[in-house]
């Protein structure tokens, strides 16, 4: 189906664990981008990518790692997760000259 | 630096009543505005956008948000608001050719049947 989509959509680790989240766009957009959704905070993006091999930090960078190999795929890895990033995560894609995000559906994921 | 700020973190009117929603925007230049919404347990939508022309701008479900330049607000409206909208809303801005959105922290609607 075109879009984008994420996986998995709920995820529990434990503190210490790598964790990896996946984010596929469909559209052939260049830039994507990653959010994560708290209470009182509203959005804040965590890293974006202009297009492939091109990633540039966000307003809260701190302990995730992102890669972009390939255009359509844009991951989002916790090196050692933390309680504090217990959120929901939204991955978002932007159709340039529309400059239009469309949003996945978001992976909530607990960190115990 | 460009920020969004979104006045109301909560809102809770009875069906038919008439909704506005502030967001005021911090930036000097040229903007792009949104407004998106977040149904429970759903994803972000697109609700309405402003790039240029008609400062009063019509989006779906009967919602119209309102550019106020001398302001710097992009306020969202419904004259009358059904149970489906409760949800989040939330304000973004870009400039033209800036290659970020900026959100605002958000506004929950909440629509007493």
């Amino acid at each position: 189906d075109a879009g984008i989509t994420q996986s998995p959509r709920y995820k529990i680790t434990e503190t210490g664990r790598q964790v990896t989240l996946m984010c596929h766009q469909t559209w052939s957009h260049s830039y994507m981008f990653w959010y994560r959704q708290d209470l009182g905070h509203g959005l804040r993006l965590i890293y974006y990518s202009a297009a492939a091999d091109i990633t540039d930090k966000g307003e809260v960078p701190d302990g995730y790692v992102v890669s972009r190999s390939k255009t359509e795929n844009f991951p989002l890895t916790l090196e050692s997760a933390t309680r504090s990033q217990t959120s929901v995560y939204f991955c978002a894609s932007l159709a340039t000259g529309a400059n239009i995000q469309y949003f996945g559906a978001g992976t909530r994921l607990s960190v115990l | 630096a460009q920020s969004v700020s979104q006045h109301n973190h909560h809102v809770i009117l009875s069906e038919a009543a008439s909704l506005e929603l502030g967001c005021n925007y911090s930036y000097g230049g040229t903007v792009n505005l949104f407004w998106y919404v977040q149904y429970p347990g759903q994803h972000l939508q697109l609700l309405l956008k402003y790039f240029s022309g008609d400062p009063l701008v019509k989006g779906i479900k009967g919602f119209e948000a309102e550019f106020i330049k001398s302001k710097f607000s992009f306020n969202l409206r419904k004259p009358s608001v059904q149970w489906s909208d409760t949800a989040e809303y939330f304000c973004a801005v870009n400039a033209p050719r800036d290659d970020k959105i900026i959100f605002g922290k958000g506004t929950r609607l909440h629509i007493l049947p």
